[in-house]
């Protein structure tokens, strides 16, 4: 079985400033990869997904995640917030042909901006 | 609105009673998957269908709960006999599995559970 690893579960930076969020996981096959948002009072969106090439896959709202298969992250940034980012993030991962089809999430980082 | 819909939003219920949860997939999808959310925690797969049979159940699925996807296109979700650890955030999602194994999973807002 699969895991999700999210390393920071509060984040608070200014507006303006760099983000980047850690995600590990477990899992000894090939993987779908995925980061979701949560916006106050609002449900999951997919911010952006890694299937296979280029390792570094751009999503909505500048955000960007790279692939490091050694490493087994795929870690979140966005080089300049807006506090409109304040929201809680969700790294997931589901198994390619694994039968394991439900993605298993990462306990989220909540992001606070500050103005 | 084409998204992922589910009724009701919101439940309160009392120990014991039974409840339905009931999901409205994205057209033309052929997955649908059911997930459980409590507080601090990320979302946990329950179970999910693909068409009208259901391929996979996660152990957290006890026996009081079942899930149905009659025509392949709405779903509902069961809780007999809801105790207060039922209470949760229950959220569905659909996706159209592509060749390969490619699938995007979008969610609906979720139904909010409270056992008294």
């Amino acid at each position: 079985a699969q895991s999700v690893s999210q390393h920071n579960h509060h984040v608070i930076l200014s507006e303006a400033a760099s983000l980047e969020l850690g995600c590990n996981y477990s899992y000894g096959g090939t993987v779908n990869l995925f980061w979701y948002v949560q916006y106050p009072g609002q449900h999951l969106q997919l911010l952006l997904k890694y299937f296979s090439g280029d390792p570094l896959v751009k999503g909505i709202k500048g955000f960007e995640a790279e692939f490091i298969k050694s490493k087994f992250s795929f870690n979140l940034r966005k080089p300049s917030v807006q506090w409109s980012d304040t929201a809680e993030y969700f790294c997931a991962v589901n198994a390619r042909g694994g039968g394991a089809d439900g993605l298993t999430f990462g306990k989220g980082t909540h992001l606070i901006i500050q103005p | 609105d084409t998204g992922v819909s589910q009724n009701p939003r919101h439940k309160i219920t009392k120990r014991g009673q039974n409840v339905t949860f009931r999901c409205d997939p994205i057209s033309e999808h052929n997955r649908l998957y059911w997930y459980r959310q409590t507080l601090g925690q990320g979302p946990e797969f329950l179970t999910y269908f693909q068409n009208e049979a259901q391929l996979e159940k996660s152990r957290l699925l006890s026996d009081r709960f079942s899930a149905e996807r009659p025509k392949g296109s709405f779903s509902t979700l069961e809780i007999q006999r809801t105790e207060q650890g039922d209470s949760a955030m229950y959220l569905c999602a659909s996706s159209f599995r592509l060749a390969g194994g490619l699938e995007t999973q979008y969610f609906g807002p979720g139904t909010r559970l409270l056992v008294l």
